[in-house]
């Protein structure tokens, strides 16, 4: 079946610390992996996607690369602000492209 | 461009009602889908509707139920209400495929259940 995992929370990190959330993947076929970010009282919205295996997504900062032979999709951050404060979600699509697996979302909280 | 519009934001009900929820995808956007947000259970999938059909469907009892309009528009009912519904609803539309291209969500309408 297909499943996300991703590191539990919440975490806690001072400004201009390195980020790292960890992601991996259970899917069938090849699947396209996501990091959607949601602020309080907000929906979520796309921070960056991968559609295959060795790409790296990447978007205000923020990194992840598929790696398939690990099957992870870790996000990277080298310098966090408290602007960053929010929850991240990893996610997969499946390869028909119309369903979503969704992990837990890890909550971070940057502080000055 | 207006966002994915979903009403109401707050709702409160009691164990045994139903309620329905609404979602107003982007403009042209033709697959919406359909998400239940708990603390325990993180963001679970509800189904996914694309040009007035149901393609996907996740694992929800029969009383979770949707529909989508031919513009697009797509509403979700819940019947039967129980204490384990509360949760935020969100709705997320895209062009075609929610794989394929960036999925949009709404802010969500967070259902309580007294």
């Amino acid at each position: 079946g297909n499943s996300v995992t991703q590191m539990e929370g919440p975490v806690t990190l001072s400004e201009e610390a390195f980020l790292t959330i960890n992601c991996t993947y259970t899917a069938t076929g090849y699947p396209s992996l996501f990091w959607y970010v949601q602020y309080p009282g907000e929906g979520l919205q796309l921070l960056l996607k991968a559609t295959k295996a060795d790409d790296k997504g990447s978007n205000k900062g923020f990194e992840a690369t598929y790696r398939k032979e690990t099957t992870s999709f870790h996000l990277e951050k080298g310098s966090v602000q408290v602007s960053d404060s929010a929850v991240y979600f990893c996610a997969l699509s499946t390869y028909t492209g119309n369903q979503f697996y969704f992990g837990t979302g890890t909550s971070l909280t940057v502080i000055p | 461009k207006a966002g994915v519009t979903q009403t109401p934001r707050y709702l409160i009900k009691t164990r045994g009602q139903q309620v329905t929820l609404s979602c107003s995808p982007i403009s042209g956007h033709r697959s919406v889908s359909w998400y239940q947000q708990t603390p325990g259970q993180g963001l679970q999938f509800l189904f996914e509707y694309f040009s007035e059909t149901q393609r996907n469907k996740g694992n929800f009892p029969g009383r979770f139920s949707g529909r989508q309009f031919s513009n697009s528009r797509s509403e979700m009912n819940v019947s039967t209400l129980e204490l384990g519904d509360s949760a935020l609803y969100l709705c997320a539309s895209s062009l075609n495929d929610p794989g394929n291209q960036p999925q949009h969500f709404g802010d969500g309408t967070r259902l309580s259940i007294l």
